[in-house]
């Protein structure tokens, strides 16, 4: 079945570093696939989408491209704020190309802290 | 803007008691979904409601829990003599016709003693 791995964390860095969360999937066809962020005390937010292969998908400085030869989805930021200390999840929808509009599938987070 | 609602934000109950949340998506959305979330984790899949119709159960989903969608809007997600294994965060979400994309509320954490 469909599956997401994201690295584990936590992942902590200074104000300004640069940061890499991974994440692979394994899925049948071509997916869309989704970065989500969770806020202290907040629901999910999307935070970026690739709607196919090659795509790049940004937003608030945060980008990910969309590899389908190593079913990757890793998500960078050249400079990251305290501001964006929060949890990042990586998305699957389902069913590539059918019509199926249920379950997103979730890796299982990455924590990141940034210090200033 | 008017985003997806729960209430209530959090519930603290004692085992055996029943639970019932509430969930108010963004409204010309006709997918709903719930979730469940547990530290450290990601979401899990609980159902999916399009309009009235629930057209999808996760195993997750004991006899205990019963979810509705009466009229299509809100939706409620019930569980019946709670456990402690049922102490998590229960995300609703919604979605517009054709789209992938949930937009998911603030959650309602639940706490079972």
């Amino acid at each position: 079945g469909d599956s997401v791995t994201q690295m584990e964390g936590p992942v902590t860095l200074s104000e300004e570093a640069f940061l890499t969360i991974n994440c692979t999937y394994t899925a049948t066809g071509y997916p869309s696939l989704f970065w989500y962020v969770q806020y202290p005390g907040e629901g999910l937010q999307l935070l970026l989408k690739a709607t196919k292969a090659d795509d790049k998908g940004s937003n608030k400085g945060f980008e990910a491209t969309y590899r389908k030869e190593t079913t990757s989805f890793h998500l960078e930021k050249g400079s990251v704020q305290v501001s964006d200390s929060a949890v990042y999840f990586c998305a699957l929808p389902p069913n590539a190309g059918g019509t199926s509009y249920g379950k997103l599938t979730f890796g299982q987070g990455t924590i990141l802290t940034v210090h200033p | 803007d008017t985003g997806v609602s729960q209430n209530p934000r959090h519930k603290i109950t004692k085992r055996g008691q029943n639970v019932t949340f509430r969930c108010d998506p963004i409204s010309e959305h006709n997918r709903l979904y719930w979730y469940r979330q547990t530290l450290g984790q990601g979401p899990e899949f609980l159902t999916y409601f399009q309009n009235e119709a629930q057209l999808e159960k996760s195993r997750l989903l004991s006899d205990r829990f019963s979810a509705e969608r009466p009229k299509g809007s809100f939706s409620t997600l019930e569980i019946q003599r709670t456990e402690q294994g049922d102490s998590a965060m229960y995300l609703c979400a919604s979605s517009p016709m054709g789209s992938y994309e949930q937009y998911f509320g603030p959650g309602t954490r639940l706490t079972v003693t």
